[in-house]
């Protein structure tokens, strides 16, 4: 079983709609997470740190569920500039980020 | 301004010809690390640095090697490049403490 898991996608929606990711990680002593957005062939860039009390930034909201072992991101009235792959990133006791593989967001006109 | 410098950023190379692709950061990082993303597959680590002389393998190590004699540099090195090595290559860096990781602008290599 892989360290963190996502939904690949490619996730197609309209502009305007909610969509949600989420990103399974098996290791219970991870301590911090992340959401990278990465846009084709460019460098992923930290999208927003997630807490354990859930976490929003304007129209993206980030929550942690450490009994499940689950990040989420979700992402209010979609913009076609969402389009972009997102990635969780995990950070275990020993301090190693371990990235998931990533979420392909298409937001159509 | 805070950065992760890699080079080059494009490169086509032939199959045995030994090639080192740099990184550098200017934030004092202790974690350093190296990733290749292929279509599909997501990003996965190669090697990464604790900190200086601390190297360890992560997830796709074999035909690379690292080396990390000063803080701010972790160059990676192919000794006998391959075509299956054809990539593309990002540097990162992170604080212990923090965590928010810093990408390089990456590196497309071609190996022919």
């Amino acid at each position: 079983r892989k360290e963190v898991e996502q939904d690949p996608g490619p996730f197609n929606v309209p502009e305007g709609a909610t969509v949600a990711f989420n990103c399974t990680y098996s290791n219970s002593a991870s301590q911090s997470f992340f959401w990278y957005r990465q846009d084709c062939r460019k460098e992923p860039k930290l999208l927003m740190s997630v807490y354990s009390s859930g976490n929003e930034d304007g129209r993206f909201t980030a929550q942690l569920n450490r009994a499940s072992q689950y990040i989420s991101l979700l992402i209010r009235d979609s913009k076609l500039s969402d389009s972009a792959t997102y990635l969780c990133v995990v950070i275990g006791s020993a301090r190693q980020l371990t990235f998931g593989s990533g979420t392909q967001l298409t937001v159509l006109p | 301004e805070a950065q992760v410098t890699q080079n080059p950023r494009y490169l086509i190379t032939v199959t045995g010809k030994k090639l080192t692709v740099t990184c550098s950061q200017n934030m004092n990082h202790e974690y350093m690390s190296w990733y290749r993303q292929d279509p599909g597959l997501g990003l996965r680590q190669i090697y990464y640095s604790m900190n200086v002389e601390v190297t360890d393998k992560g997830d796709v190590p074999e035909g690379y090697k690292v080396s990390r004699k000063e803080k701010r540099n972790f160059p990676l090195i192919l000794e006998s490049p391959s075509p299956n090595q054809t990539s593309l290559y990002f540097c990162a860096s992170s604080s212990l403490q923090m965590g928010k990781a810093f990408f390089g602008q990456g590196t497309r290599l071609t190996v022919v």
